[in-house]
């Protein structure tokens, strides 16, 4: 498969706790984005990191990327409950590809 | 999902019968996308425009057309429903950035929720 895997699946957290989740992927990047979408709803946009950059911020969002190993990691710091959403990372293949490619997917529950 | 709407929001049919779903979009932006999301499989790509009448097939692209008649509306059609096409259906759209068309955020609709019986 050509999707990018996120892990874990599934994040249970109590609310103000950090949540922490990660993207693997196999072949190079232009970019990885990551997406948030809550139940019933479509996906949003949350940030994107270039190849060239190590790490970016966005309020509680802090994103990495290695691309020596082929990964990205999204925490959420001091989350709160409607943080609850599933997660997902999305790629775009180095070479001028038109399609992103998507993860599964991880969902998080933050308990208040 | 400012400026991107999906028709219906919501269909039950019948095994057989063809249907159609639109996205209409008031961003002026060049790509447009239906995707499917299903439990366990995540978000696939069923099939894609980058341009009024210029259209590629996605990883799941069987049973499915599309056409693309001008640039706001991005139209999906299953011309004999199965229940396997039972699924939540999104538009996407976005605008390549740079040259190489490199992919920047896609923005997506509200979804379809369709139940083929």
């Amino acid at each position: 498969s050509q999707q990018g895997e996120e892990d874990p699946q599934a994040l249970s957290i109590q609310e103000g706790e950090n949540a922490t989740m990660n993207c693997s992927y196999k072949t190079s990047i232009n970019n990885l984005q990551w997406y948030r979408q809550n139940s019933g709803r479509g996906l949003v946009h949350l940030i994107l990191i270039r190849s060239n950059e190590r790490e970016k911020h966005s309020g509680r969002l802090r994103v990495t990327l290695d691309t020596s190993k082929k990964s990205s990691s999204l925490l959420i710091t001091a989350s709160r409950a409607a943080d609850t959403a599933s997660y997902f990372c999305a790629r775009a293949p180095q070479g001028g590809s038109e399609k992103l490619v998507f993860g599964k997917g991880t969902k998080l529950t933050v308990n208040p | 999902d400012a400026g991107i709407t999906q028709s219906p929001r919501h269909k039950v049919t019948e095994t057989g019968t063809p249907v159609t779903l639109r996205c209409h979009q008031t961003e002026n932006h060049r790509y447009m996308y239906w995707y499917r999301q299903d439990p366990g499989h995540g978000l696939r790509l069923i099939h894609y425009s980058y341009g009024v009448k210029d259209t590629d097939k996605g990883e799941v692209s069987d049973g499915y057309s599309v056409s693309r008649s001008k640039t706001e509306d991005f139209l999906l059609t299953l011309e004999s429903a199965t229940s396997s096409q039972t699924s939540v259906y999104f538009c996407a759209i976005s605008n390549p950035a740079g040259r190489g068309g490199i992919l920047e955020t896609q923005y997506f609709g509200p979804g379809t929720r369709l139940l083929v019986l």
